[in-house]
């Protein structure tokens, strides 16, 4: 188990629809971080999170966004869902954000966009 | 740009068979190298690392090298088992910036 929480475990839903992918992470990290899993494009960084401030952004979408809320929870927002956007999008996170310590991942949250 | 390219899958081997997964790197600058493995149903775990030059990463059996010289960072295992069966990561991470740059994963299938 590695301390990363990520609810809920699957997702069906319709295109043009918008949903909220949520991630509690491990006791004591400070920074979360986001990656879509998808065949063709294997794993995609989309963005970083540093104690509430957003630190790195990567191949994220217009369409998506994220937060980092005071209790370092952070949600991750699709919106106007296409078929391509169905993927396992994990949430990771590590203590600090410059130590390279290591990633901790969560299980995942499979998206489905029929 | 960054990048990480790993030797395509599946890989089937038998139990106790010797293993290698090629991983090669483009990177600015320094990187640090790991190993992840994503078991079925699983997330990724970080299997080994190594953060310079000439460095060995090990773990569970696995061993990795961080070879600067041919920007390289193989994966081997003397002898598999089944329960290696799983999905491995070869990824790169620059000083100073924690997110990691992946490969595209190599699947991994051991026969008893």
């Amino acid at each position: 188990d590695s301390g990363v929480t990520q609810t809920p475990k699957h997702l069906i839903t319709a295109t043009g629809q918008r949903v909220t992918l949520r991630c509690s992470p491990r006791s004591g990290d400070l920074s979360v971080y986001w990656y879509q899993q998808s065949l063709d494009q294997g794993l995609q960084f989309l963005i970083q999170y540093y104690n509430g401030e957003e630190r790195a952004k990567g191949n994220i979408l217009e369409r998506f966004s994220a937060q980092q809320f005071p209790d370092l929870h952070s949600e991750l927002n699709l919106s106007s869902l296409e078929l391509g956007d169905s993927a396992l999008y994990f949430c990771a996170s590590s203590v600090g954000v410059r130590d390279n310590s290591p990633l901790h991942f969560g299980n995942g949250t499979r998206l489905t966009v029929t | 740009g960054n990048s990480v390219t790993q030797m395509e899958g599946p890989v089937t081997l038998s139990e106790e068979a010797f293993l290698t997964i090629n991983c090669t790197y483009t990177a600015t600058g320094y990187p640090s190298l790991f190993w992840y493995v994503q078991y079925p149903g699983e997330g990724l775990q970080l299997l080994l690392k190594a953060t310079k030059a000439d460095d060995k990463g090990s773990n569970k059996g696995f061993e990795a090298t961080y070879r600067k010289e041919t920007t390289s960072f193989h994966l081997e295992k003397g002898s598999v088992q089944v329960s290696d069966s799983a999905v491995y990561f070869c990824a790169l991470s620059l000083r100073g910036a924690q997110k990691l740059v992946f490969g595209q994963g190599t699947r991994l299938t051991i026969n008893p």
